[in-house]
């Protein structure tokens, strides 16, 4: 079975820019996750979907979005880029429902922006 | 491969040892606890998990530890390998019907051959 994808794997960006990232969870997976990684912080939550639906967000700003389709792929989308978002940017999917608690979440290699 | 995190603690061990790595958690609520692995370049990839009404997992090569007392997670790496060599995180979830997890801020492990 394979794994979470993301794409693109490496992107560079200007300020001022847009940017949309795109993941595909494990097939049958219908709850995705998006972490923001940086040295200084390290290991943030964006948001959370389940079939469409944002069901918890992090502390970051409205310049942050995402949403999630039909088929489970999530995307999401960083407007107005500053330097401060370059980032590795994680999307993670597991087999949970709302109500059942948290469990094992898997993964993908995660997205490489840059701002210059 | 590029890091994933500058000025971690780091826990440097002979091939063959024992490695312990420590977890300070933050939630006295949290009731799911996850281990994970990342390489450089890599997605974390998980190890272990652990629930709130236990105290000890195994798995293979690896323990986890929890003491609710003290908010204290910690995993046991039996006969450690250069492959083990990454950063390792500790992540909580809170009993609240989400699946997000909050992140330590990981230990560097090297292992030496």
């Amino acid at each position: 079975k394979a794994g979470v994808t993301q794409t693109p794997r490496y992107l560079i960006k200007t300020r001022g820019q847009q940017v949309t990232l795109s993941c595909s969870p494990i097939s049958g997976h219908r709850s995705v996750s998006w972490y923001q990684q940086t040295p200084g912080q390290g290991l943030q939550f964006l948001f959370e979907y389940f079939s469409e639906t944002q069901r918890n967000k992090g502390n970051f700003p409205g310049r942050f979005s995402g949403r999630q389709f039909s088929n489970s792929r999530s995307e999401m989308n960083v407007s107005t880029l500053e330097l401060g978002d370059s980032a590795l940017y994680l999307c993670a999917s597991s087999l949970t429902q709302p109500g059942q608690g948290a469990g094992e979440q898997f993964f993908g290699p995660g997205t490489r922006l840059t701002v210059l | 491969g590029e890091s994933v995190g500058l000025h971690l603690p780091t826990l440097s061990v002979q091939e063959g040892d024992n490695s312990i790595i420590n977890c300070a958690y933050s939630n006295s609520a949290s009731d799911y606890f996850i281990w994970y692995k990342q390489e450089s370049g890599k997605g974390p990839q998980f190890i272990i998990d652990i629930r709130s009404n236990m105290d000890k997992r195994q798995g293979q090569r690896v323990t986890v530890l929890l003491n609710k007392t003290v908010k204290h997670l910690s995993l046991q790496i039996a006969a450690t390998q250069p492959g083990d060599s990454a950063v390792y995180f500790c992540a909580e979830n809170l009993a609240e019907g989400y699946s997000t997890l909050t992140f330590g801020k990981g230990t560097m492990l090297l292992v030496s051959p």
